[in-house]
């Protein structure tokens, strides 16, 4: 069973950089069937897809979000990575890992505050 | 970006009656490969989303029957056959086929 599980600290600094990872369990990373992304939910809000990275490495960022975006992927500790600079108020959030929607992680909330 | 639009926002709903939900988008979802990528997720209370239904109309292993989504283009409808009390949550929508990916406000149905 794929497991999918965010990890980070909880509490951020305004204009600090928010670094998150997600480690992958009960599958691989390395495929070219699927796809990895990186959604945030501010609390009592909608979703924002940020990111998605692609077999190969590739990425696609929300352009809202494309200056201070970095997703990345280490095959060896079967992780993807998200960094977000420069970070206010408004990148308070639940953090998800997801791995092309169908899989979801239990989120990770993160609060921006000095 | 592409601009989903969901309603109603609200669905008060008696259990085992229907419920259904549109969702609208701002520009067609159907893709050059053919596919419409139109998804549907459930997010019940302090849970992660799950997903539904993707490409408009294929539910995901394990979610009950009940649940039936259609449509094409720029409307899509997600269809409840009987309400269960399991299934009260929030409902979203989402759109896998232009970048950067968009979901819905949200509907949040509830018993009546």
């Amino acid at each position: 069973q794929l497991q999918l599980q965010e990890s980070g600290p909880g509490l951020v600094k305004p204009s600090e950089t928010l670094s998150l990872a997600c480690t992958v369990s009960g599958g691989s990373i390395s495929s070219s069937d699927y796809y990895w992304g990186w959604i945030r939910q501010p609390p009592g809000k909608g979703l924002e897809w940020i990111a998605t990275m692609y077999y190969g490495g590739s990425t696609d960022y929300n352009p809202s979000l494309k200056s201070r975006v970095t997703v990345s992927v280490d095959t060896s500790k079967s992780q993807v990575s998200l960094k977000l600079s420069s970070v206010t108020a408004a990148d308070t959030a639940m953090y998800y890992c997801v791995r092309d929607g169908g899989y979801w992680g239990q989120g990770t909330l993160v609060t921006v505050s000095s | 970006d592409v601009v989903m639009t969901q309603s109603p926002l609200s669905l008060p709903v008696t259990l085992g009656q229907p419920a259904s939900i549109s969702c609208r988008s701002s520009q067609s979802l159907a893709h050059s490969d053919g596919n419409t990528y139109l998804n549907w997720f459930q997010q019940r209370p302090g849970q992660s989303p799950r997903r539904l239904i993707y490409k408009v109309s294929t539910r995901d292993s394990g979610v009950p029957d009940r649940f039936s989504g259609s449509g094409s283009g720029t409307d899509f409808t997600l269809k409840i056959s009987r309400v269960e009390a399991e299934d009260v949550g929030v409902y979203y929508c989402m759109q896998g086929t232009h970048w950067p990916y968009t979901f819905g406000q949200g509907t949040n149905l509830e018993i009546k």
